[in-house]
């Protein structure tokens, strides 16, 4: 079956260095990439997503990065600050019309030090 | 607009028992999507209805079953509760086919223990 694959599991970085987070995915009709953020006792909210016809997307500290041909997917997160520590997933779907099942990644706990 | 509310918040099962969580879609969407996050894991996928029709389900058995009402409010029962099934239940909602970016709004989800 379908199948996401993240790493690391855990990610200590310090304040104002970068963090990268990387997944792969088995399913080569996926086409919808999404990172959930998660605090601790919250829901999970989406950060940045991109589709399968994009290689980069960036939205000011965020990015994500496609390479299908590999099926990997990254985020990267530049300039980090003490509150995006969180729990962070990768997902991947197939986006049809009416129909939608994320497969999520075992999460990445991401800590930023001070 | 009001966002994914879902009801109990928390609760506590013994096994064998049967149990009922609610979830009221963002206003505007009518497609509600269920998983399942076990402490420490990514959520798992459970079924999606819309428009008041399952439309996608995942490996879960069939004691686990939902139902869509009208209003695109949604529950999900599960049958004979086992351990395993502690986790906390995530509901998640989306607009219709011809809107739908692909971004799920999720609810705050119920804590499900199973003693």
């Amino acid at each position: 079956g379908e199948n996401v694959e993240q790493h690391p599991s855990t990610l200590s970085v310090q304040e104002g260095d970068s963090a990268v987070i990387k997944c792969t995915y088995s399913d080569s009709a996926s086409n919808y990439f999404p990172w959930y953020k998660q605090e601790l006792g919250k829901r999970p909210q989406l950060i940045i997503d991109i589709r399968s016809n994009v290689g980069e997307k960036k939205d000011q500290r965020i990015a994500v990065t496609l390479n299908k041909t590999a099926k990997h997917f990254s985020l990267h997160i530049t300039e980090t600050q003490p509150e995006d520590s969180a729990v962070y997933f990768c997902a991947a779907s197939r986006l049809i019309q009416g129909a939608q099942k994320l497969v999520f990644g075992q999460g990445t706990r991401l800590t930023i030090n001070p | 607009e009001t966002g994914v509310t879902q009801s109990p918040t928390h609760l506590i099962k013994t096994r064998g028992q049967q149990v009922t969580l609610r979830c009221s879609s963002q206003s505007g969407h009518n497609t509600v999507s269920w998983y399942q996050q076990a402490l420490g894991q990514g959520p798992q996928f459970i079924f999606q209805y819309y428009r008041e029709e399952e439309n996608g389900r995942g490996n879960f058995p069939p004691r686990f079953s939902g139902l869509q009402f009208p209003n695109y409010s949604s529950e999900l029962n599960v049958n004979a509760l086992e351990l395993d099934d502690s986790a906390l239940y995530l509901c998640a909602s989306s607009p219709g086919t011809s809107l739908n970016t692909g971004e799920l709004f999720f609810g705050e989800g119920s804590r499900l223990t199973v003693l």
